[in-house]
């Protein structure tokens, strides 16, 4: 069946520091790729998307690159701030439109 | 404010008790999902429904019942809780084919 696999956490940077989140998946067909965040004590939020390979999803200073020949969608940021503190998952959509998530990654930025 | 809320935000309750998760979107989704989120497991699809009176089974279905009378209500029930239920609760809506799901804030259940 459909997986994703993104790096355990949880990452502590410094504020300004470059933020890499790998995110893997196995899938049949041509899946949709995501990044959600979620903020404490609230629900995910979308963060990017990208529908087919080669597309890169941006959002707020987050970048992430379909990679269909590494089945990778790993998640970055040049400089990450205190208020990017979060949890952020990777997810894939397939043909039946449901979504199934990594595990999560915590994210804690220093100032 | 259009949006997806769901209710109550936290609930403690006891083992064999029944009790139901409301979720109620505004934005008439087709789509309506409920999630369950563990340490250790990320979120795990419990139910979904393509449209009132249809639904059907996620990843992990036993123990709940879910009912899709009207399109904006999609309610979860725990018919005899047990402690092993005790999570928190995301329900989630969609408007159509590769649109982005949205998340409600979440219902904290415990069960003691």
């Amino acid at each position: 069946g459909n997986s994703v696999t993104q790096m355990e956490g949880p990452v502590t940077l410094s504020e300004e520091a470059f933020l890499t989140i790998n995110c893997t998946y196995t899938a049949t067909g041509y899946p949709s790729l995501f990044w959600y965040v979620q903020y404490p004590g609230e629900g995910l939020q979308l963060l990017l998307k990208a529908t087919k390979a080669d597309d890169k999803g941006s959002n707020k200073g987050f970048e992430a690159t379909y990679r269909k020949e590494t089945t990778s969608f790993h998640l970055e940021k040049g400089s990450v701030q205190v208020s990017d503190s979060a949890v952020y998952f990777c997810a894939l959509s397939d043909r039946s439109e449901k979504l199934v998530f990594g595990k999560g990654t915590k994210l804690t930025v220093n100032p | 404010d259009a949006g997806i809320t769901q209710s109550p935000r936290y609930k403690i309750t006891e083992t064999g008790r029944q009790v139901t998760l409301m979720c109620h979107q505004t934005w008439s989704h087709s789509y309506m999902f409920w999630y369950r989120q563990d340490l250790g497991h990320g979120l795990r699809l419990i139910y979904y429904s393509a449209a009132a009176d249809i639904t059907d089974k996620g990843e992990v279905p036993d123990g709940y019942v879910v009912s899709r009378s009207k399109t904006e209500n999609f309610p979860l029930t725990l018919e005899s809780a047990t402690r092993s239920q005790t999570s928190v609760y995301f329900c989630a809506s969609r408007a159509g084919d590769s649109q982005p799901q949205h998340f409600g804030d979440g219902t904290r259940l415990s069960i003691l």
